[in-house]
């Protein structure tokens, strides 16, 4: 699995566009890119997944560059309720059956009224 | 669809005494079982996981162990608890196979060691 690093924390405020970037610079030719939002006293959820370029949900937007060296989660107009810990994991899963998971720090975003 | 649940959701044990953690996954065959836990304010800790019945590999080796009885079914377990073993403990679930990480969470579980 390729090491992925974030902030460790980010602040904004209501309204406001947030960009969190996650650096993987070993990421292998079959590995995914995927965000996870986690709030307090609950299991992380998915967010979104890429592999290169753009990739948009209802949620949010997730931009990956040519080198897919490092990847941007982009969260429109935030509210209160986004505040929550967001964790970038990076990995293939497809050829690997034995599929170990592991979670990095993440990044903990804090949004303000 | 699929679901996962576990329990209990919160239980108060003292130093010492054994702990069982269950979880089970319905809508799904062979999916990959994981443990994890979550002391107060940090990261996630992968404890556990599972390709398959039987199949555990673990972690880290400390007094808690897993067994999964049953293609769906991951049971976490302590002999005798520590104090540090409290915390928040999260089973999930993946599709072998499956692009990137794509993991799905149950309700989790506090520990609280007294």
């Amino acid at each position: 699995l390729a090491k992925t690093t974030q902030p460790i924390s980010m602040d904004s405020y209501e309204g406001q566009e947030v960009n969190i970037t996650c650096s993987h610079n070993n990421i292998a030719t079959n590995d995914y890119i995927t965000w996870y939002q986690q709030f307090p006293s609950q299991g992380p959820r998915f967010i979104i997944q890429g592999y290169k370029t753009k990739v948009t949900n209802e949620v949010a937007s997730l931009f990956i560059p040519a080198d897919r060296k490092s990847s941007t989660l982009s969260l429109p107009r935030v509210s209160l309720s986004d505040t929550a810990v967001y964790y970038c994991l990076v990995g293939d899963g497809v050829y690997s059956s034995a599929s170990k998971i592991i979670f990095g720090s993440g990044t903990r975003l804090s949004i303000r009224p | 669809s699929q679901t996962i649940h576990q329990w209990p959701a919160t239980l108060v044990q003292p130093v010492g005494s054994p702990l069982s953690l269950e979880c089970t996954v319905e809508g799904t065959s062979n999916p990959n079982l994981y443990w994890y836990r979550q002391a107060a304010g940090r990261g996630l800790q992968l404890l556990f996981y599972s390709v398959g019945i039987g199949q555990i590999s673990s972690e880290v080796p400390q007094n808690l162990s897993a067994s999964r009885p049953q293609d769906r079914q991951f049971i976490l377990s302590s002999k005798k608890l520590l104090l540090s073993d409290s915390g928040f403990y999260l089973c999930a679930w993946s599709v072998p196979g499956s692009s990137g990480n794509t993991i799905y969470f149950g309700e989790g579980s506090w520990l609280t060691v007294v």
